[in-house]
């Protein structure tokens, strides 16, 4: 049972234009939220955490969402680039370390020029 | 500082036979987690390491085992190999696993096939 749901396998984007990747989460237990970038041939790279006491986080062109009582949360680029174009994970946690991530199965990004 | 390094890159077993992955964190990581990536079903934690003890366990049958070493590599060893074990192995290493304020850095991964 996927307690960590990327639905959508692959988004295209127009570069320039807003990407928009969503999660959903079944373990309300779950409280702190992070996504990674993923590109071929290369460990999965660390880009923006949201706490559960939080519902946005913002670090430059990423934005993380957080709607808990809809169990989902969702990662916006803006501008989109095509350097952006990787598989993007979402990942969720609890307890007392981060050691144990549970991840989505991820989304394929697209940027196109 | 060097990344987080894996050993073996890539690995080729047969079914039956035993096989022990490496990793070493970057310098000052105490924490080492290892996660095994399969197309069917994405990104799944194995167990994780802090000062040499077992912090975390992920749902994997006990032919699933690891250790780390008093200079914080990590090794993790898998035994009767199935077809099933091939994936792209990925261990992470963090200051200290702590959540909200340490960065998990993933290494490339070792690359296993299972014949």
């Amino acid at each position: 049972d996927q307690q960590v749901k990327q639905n959508s396998p692959s988004l295209s984007v127009q570069e320039g234009r807003i990407s928009i990747l969503n999660c959903d989460y079944t373990n309300s237990m779950f409280d702190y939220f992070l996504w990674y970038k993923k590109y071929p041939a290369e460990g999965p790279t660390f880009l923006i955490s949201i706490s559960s006491i939080k519902d946005k986080n913002e670090d430059g062109r990423f934005t993380v969402f957080l709607n808990k009582s809809a169990k989902h949360l969702s990662l916006h680029i803006v501008p989109s680039q095509p350097g952006d174009s990787a598989v993007y994970f979402c990942a969720a946690n609890y307890g007392g370390s981060q050691g144990n991530l549970i991840f989505g199965k991820g989304t394929k990004l697209s940027v196109k020029p | 500082k060097a990344g987080v390094t894996q050993t073996p890159r890539y690995l080729i077993k047969t079914r039956g036979q035993q096989v022990t992955l490496s990793c070493s964190p970057i310098s000052g990581h105490r924490s080492v987690s290892w996660y095994q990536q399969t197309p069917g079903q994405g990104l799944q934690f194995l167990f994780e390491y802090f000062s040499e003890t077992q912090r975390n366990k992920g749902n994997f049958p006990g032919r699933f085992s690891g250790r780390q070493f008093s200079n914080s590599r990590s090794e993790m060893n898998v035994s009767t190999l199935e077809l099933g074990d091939s994936a792209l192995y990925l261990c992470a290493s963090s200051p200290s696993g702590g959540r909200f304020t340490d960065t998990q850095y993933f290494g490339p991964g070792t690359r296993l096939t299972v014949l």
